[in-house]
């Protein structure tokens, strides 16, 4: 166990629709960052927040967006849905950048019909 | 869940034999890499890291070793495990952005 937490482990929706994503990062750290697996793209950065601003964008598309909370936990909303967005959606923690260890959560998987 | 990656290149080694698993990465403005462990069904696993002022590092079993010239990196396990059965990704960051961009993967496979 990493000690980060994502919920909900699977969330199935149609085309259109938006869904919002949540992570717990591990008691202590300030940065999260969020990822995308799919099976034709690997593991794609997304982007990451520490202490509540946004420090690093990676190929993140507009139709999603991010935040940090005060109490440091994230929510990652995807909008306008395709199935192309059909993927597992991981989030990872660190104490402060991305030389510290990050740690995964166990990943939500988004299955978009 | 399924580990994703079904076009990943797969590395078959005998229970017990040493396993070295290789990534090329792209960018020589890379300052850190670390391996990745990614077991079926669950999210990836930091293993070892290794700056750009290193060559080598060892953790228990495993030895990251870093070639800048030839921008190459390479995880050897030694005495493969069972356990050891998984998708290993290598990552690097890209020089001062926090970036950490991961590789395609290798999915190991052990033969008893």
């Amino acid at each position: 166990d990493s000690g980060v937490t994502q919920t909900p482990k699977h969330l199935i929706t149609a085309t259109g629709q938006r869904v919002t994503l949540r992570c717990s990062p591990r008691s202590g750290d300030l940065s999260v960052y969020w990822y995308q697996q799919s099976l034709d793209q690997g593991l794609q950065f997304l982007i990451q927040y520490y202490n509540g601003e946004e420090r690093a964008k990676g190929n993140i598309l507009e139709r999603f967006s991010a935040q940090q909370f005060p109490d440091l936990h994230s929510e990652l909303n995807l909008s306008s849905l395709e199935l192309g967005d059909s993927a597992l959606y991981f989030c990872a923690s660190s104490v402060a950048d991305s030389t510290d260890t990050q740690y995964f959560g166990p990943g939500t998987r988004l299955t978009v019909l | 869940g399924e580990s994703v990656g079904l076009h990943l290149p797969t590395l078959s080694v005998q229970e017990g034999d040493n396993s070295i698993i290789n990534c090329a990465y792209s960018n020589s403005a890379s300052d850190y890499f670390i391996w990745y462990k990614q077991e079926s069904g669950k999210g990836p696993q930091f293993i070892i890291d290794i700056r750009s002022n290193m060559d080598k590092r060892q953790g228990q079993r495993v030895t990251v070793l870093l070639n800048k010239t030839v921008k190459h990196l390479s995880l050897q396990i030694a005495a493969t495990q069972p356990g050891d059965s998984a998708v290993y990704f290598c990552a690097e960051r890209e020089g001062e952005d926090d970036k950490i961009i991961f590789g395609k993967g290798t999915r190991l496979h052990i033969l008893p």
